[in-house]
């Protein structure tokens, strides 16, 4: 099936305006997962979900920074009043439950989107 | 908390040398460990991963790490590289299924033909 898909795949931002990024997990997989990918680092954990519910987001790092998942399947992320510091790769993952798969420990990764803000 | 340190940000293989990445972790408590892989402008891509048994395992495209717990290590090894293994690869970890990762800073493996 479909894997992981994130859109837009590139956004421009001028500095001070609101963006959204949405991610579009693998359909009936329970967990998501938005990290934050700065140039040359490994991906940093911002936020997750299982279903609706944000059962963790201490790695936002501010509170210009809000995700959603209000019907347990796709997911947004919101940024506002961007700053040359939000400029990164934001990547999305999901995963699947125990009794859904083998796979449940594995997170699939969407091809992110790139973020720059001038 | 856990953390990994992925030793070397830059290595460069002949074509058909060994390639060794080098993961160790910390974790007060016996840790899942992941190896990704990231092509330009791609997502990651899951190479191998440990969670239970077995301490050798076998991945996608000929790669296989071993888990060592008195090293807490998790060193990434392919007998033969490739020029297609040219990419980004990332050491993770994290305590149990379905809970977020916490990735290393990346190694940058190049391939010389």
């Amino acid at each position: 099936g479909a894997g992981v898909s994130q859109s837009p795949r590139y956004k421009v931002a001028k500095r001070g305006q609101d963006v959204a990024l949405r991610c579009d997990p693998i359909s009936g997989h329970v967990s998501l997962f938005w990290y934050q990918q700065a140039l040359g680092q490994g991906p940093e954990f911002l936020t997750y979900f299982q279903n609706e519910a944000q059962l963790d987001k201490s790695g936002l790092p501010s509170d210009r920074f809000f995700a959603e998942r209000p019907e347990g399947s796709v997911s947004t992320l919101k940024i506002q009043r961007t700053q040359q510091e939000d400029s990164a790769v934001y990547l999305c993952a999901s995963s699947p439950t125990r009794r859904q798969a083998l796979s449940y420990n594995e997170q699939f990764f969407g091809p992110g989107t790139r973020l720059t803000v001038l | 908390a856990q953390s990994v340190t992925q030793l070397g940000s830059h290595v460069s293989v002949s074509e058909g040398a060994l390639v060794l990445l080098r993961c160790n972790y910390s974790s007060s408590v016996p840790p899942y460990l992941f190896w990704y892989v990231q092509y330009p402008n791609q997502g990651l891509q899951l190479l191998l991963k440990y969670t239970t048994g077995a301490t050798l395992v076998k991945g996608i495209n000929g790669f296989e790490a071993e888990f060592k717990k008195s090293e807490t290590s998790f060193h990434l090894t392919k007998p033969s590289a490739h020029m297609s293994d040219a990419a980004e690869y990332f050491c993770a970890v994290t305590l149990r299924g379905n809970t977020p990762l916490v990735f290393g800073k990346g190694t940058r493996l190049s391939v010389i033909a």
